[in-house]
């Protein structure tokens, strides 16, 4: 079975641009998170999707959102980025939370 | 308080001995609670979850949960060099996971 997918894997983005990752969950699993990874932060958890719905979000500024499609794939967009956005932004997938997640290999955002 | 907390090591340990992770939660009502291995510059890899209290073994690892002290363990039995990594705490609430600091661990050939 694929594990789970991420688009782009690096990018480079501007101050003030605004950006869009994309993520493929594991086959059969409905429940896609996102996470922001920093050296000085750790994981952090940014927002959880189930069956398109939103059910958890973070502690992040409204520059952050998200979305999930009907066949599960899920998208995050941060507007107007900032240096400190600068990170590795990892989506996991489970058949449905809280169960097993399981991580794709990640974006990694540099903003300059 | 931080939600997970994990001893921040790093741990150096030879090879062929015991590796002992803690990680302590802030949550009472955390139901689920799950270990991850991460390699440098890859992301997290779930090795082992824990549901109920008292010890889980796959392998070479057996998890430990304690609901009552909020306590969760992780012991890796006989090292091996490719167990030198960052294992991360993660606990359950709300559809998210927290995670801890993470613990690098070190096995010295």
């Amino acid at each position: 079975k694929a594990g789970v997918t991420q688009t782009p894997r690096y990018l480079i983005k501007t101050r003030g641009q605004q950006v869009t990752l994309s993520c493929s969950p594991i086959s059969g699993h409905r429940s896609v998170s996102w996470y922001q990874q920093t050296p000085g932060q750790g994981l952090q958890f940014l927002f959880e999707y189930f069956s398109e719905t939103q059910r958890n979000k973070g502690n992040f500024p409204g520059r952050f959102s998200g979305r999930q499609f009907s066949n599960s794939r899920s998208e995050m967009n941060v507007s107007t980025l900032e240096l400190g956005d600068s990170a590795l932004y990892l989506c996991a997938s489970s058949l449905e939370g809280p169960l097993e997640q399981y991580f794709g290999p990640g974006t990694r955002l540099t903003v300059t | 308080q931080k939600e997970v907390e994990q001893n921040s090591g790093p741990l150096s340990v030879p090879e062929g001995a015991i590796a002992s992770l803690n990680c302590t939660y802030s949550d009472r009502g955390s139901q689920s609670f799950f270990w991850y291995r991460q390699y440098s510059g890859k992301s997290p890899e779930l090795i082992m979850f824990i549901y109920s209290n008292g010890d889980k073994e796959d392998g070479r690892f057996t998890a430990q949960l304690n609901k009552a002290s909020q306590y969760v363990s992780l012991l890796i039995r006989d090292s091996q060099p490719s167990d030198s990594a960052t294992y991360l705490c993660a606990v359950s609430n709300d559809y998210k996971l927290s995670f801890g600091a993470g613990t690098t661990v070190t096995v010295r050939a």
